[in-house]
């Protein structure tokens, strides 16, 4: 079946801009987590829904950065007033419910903060 | 703190070789579970491997096996017969367990596979 798919692809904006990039999980995958990569930090996890509901979003590094996840599938993370530093590939995954299922990745969206 | 650890510098590898590429964790709790990942330069991640705290062997996946030591809290991976396909970034990732889905990263490992 299909894959995770993240749209954009690629993402370039100017600073001060907000910016959406979505994410479709596998049909069926319940647990949706979203992460950074970054060339300084690497892998950062960012923020884990299970359902619609985030019971994790600690990792989210400023009030900038929101998600939500409706009809327990697709999910948008929203960075508002992006600044040069968000400049970074970010990922989304997805798992079935079981804490201990691999996690399926997306191919990322590329964001370019100019 | 760190809780991956993966500190090779670039590797390459002769085609048809084995590697074996170091991870080592850090947790407290006693229930978790390790994962291997390879990244391309095109850049998707995918999975290799899992193995859990628990689990009384090594897990193998065809060409990967997990050198799983756990007194020593190190999970490495090796991938035997190399092939030029191998050539990507590996990174090492754990999940603790108590409800927490998060994966944490080592920062990865360069293998550059030589013909």
């Amino acid at each position: 079946g299909a894959g995770v798919s993240q749209s954009p692809s690629n993402k370039v904006t100017e600073k001060g801009k907000d910016v959406e990039l979505r994410c479709d999980p596998i049909s069926g995958h319940t647990a949706l987590y979203w992460y950074r990569q970054s060339l300084g930090q690497g892998l950062e996890f960012l923020i884990y829904f299970q359902g619609n509901s985030a019971p994790d979003k600690s990792g989210l590094p400023s009030d900038r950065f929101s998600a939500e996840r409706t009809g327990g599938s697709v999910s948008t993370l929203t960075i508002q007033r992006t600044q040069q530093e968000d400049s970074a590939v970010y990922l989304c995954a997805s798992s079935l419910e079981s804490s201990y299922n691999e996690q399926f990745f997306g191919p990322g969206t590329r964001l370019t903060v100019l | 703190a760190q809780k991956i650890t993966q500190t090779q510098p670039g590797m390459f590898v002769q085609e048809k070789e084995a590697v074996t590429l170091d991870c080592t964790y850090d947790t407290s709790d006693p229930s978790y579970g390790l994962f291997w990942y390879k990244q391309p330069s095109s850049g998707e991640m995918i999975f290799l491997i899992y193995q859990g705290s628990y689990d009384q062997q090594n897990a193998t996946e065809g060409r990967y096996s997990l050198n799983f030591q756990k007194a020593r809290k190190s999970a490495n991976l090796v991938i035997s017969a190399s092939q030029l396909g191998d050539s990507a970034m590996y990174f090492c990732a754990m999940r603790e367990g108590g409800g927490n889905n998060r994966l944490a990263f080592g920062k990865g490992n360069q293998v550059v596979v030589i013909p």
